[in-house]
């Protein structure tokens, strides 16, 4: 049972530099979320996509872009990274967009330096 | 805004005593309560939620008590062990949304 997925746990990033980080999910969910993680804040919700070529922005969408090409993946991608990105970074999914349970992945922390 | 408030921030508990977390939400539009249960270097999982046409739920040793009319709910830890040393999250959300709105946790500790 692998649940949800994200590369890479780890990641260092210059400012400026863009990437990708993966999220990936086995349980035919159709609901995904991007959050951030950040100390005395939370998790605040970046994107989310409610079926494949359907998403739409959380609250601190800025400066990451997101695409919903299969119920699978979920990438998020930084454009010009920033230290002001420096996080931790969930994915999550749940069956349907009612009251259930999300599954997160284990998280990928990020620096910018 | 800030839609779900948690207190506190942090919380330092006796082996065998209970450990007590406060919510408090603004929008009477929310109708699921979970709380979430983080470890380090994980991501966070449910632990116990609640719909609020009751009033308490509980789950083993863990316990949500909800409060209406108060707009409040609270998670409480019965007879703490270390191993409950994680930290906590409130959540809220309304039928039929896509939002989760997340509290901005509580990290415990259970002396041995």
């Amino acid at each position: 049972n692998a649940g949800v997925t994200q590369t890479p746990k780890f990641q260092v990033l210059k400012t400026g530099q863009s990437m990708t980080l993966q999220c990936a999910q086995d349980m035919n969910h159709e609901y995904m979320s991007w959050y951030r993680q950040d100390p005395g804040m939370g998790l605040r919700l970046i994107h989310y996509s409610v079926g494949a070529g359907i998403t739409d922005q959380g609250e601190v969408p800025n400066g990451y872009n997101v695409s919903r090409s299969t119920t699978e993946d979920f990438p998020l991608r930084l454009l010009s990274a920033a230290p002001s990105q420096t996080s931790v970074y969930f994915c999550a999914s749940r069956p349907d967009r009612g009251n259930t349970e999300a599954f997160f992945g284990q998280g990928t922390r990020l620096t910018v330096v | 805004q800030q839609q779900v408030k948690q207190s506190p921030q942090s919380l330092i508990v006796q082996k065998g005593g209970i450990s007590i977390i406060n919510c408090a939400y603004e929008n009477t539009a929310f109708d699921y309560f979970p709380w979430y249960q983080q470890f380090p270097g994980k991501g966070p999982a449910l632990l116990i939620a609640i719909r609020p046409d009751v009033s308490e739920k509980k789950e083993g040793r863990f316990t949500i008590s909800f409060n209406k009319s108060a707009k409040q709910f609270s998670l409480h830890i019965m007879d703490s062990q270390p191993g409950d040393s994680a930290t906590y999250f409130c959540a809220a959300s309304k039928a039929g949304g896509f939002k989760t709105i997340f509290g901005a946790g509580t990290r415990l500790f259970v002396k041995a």
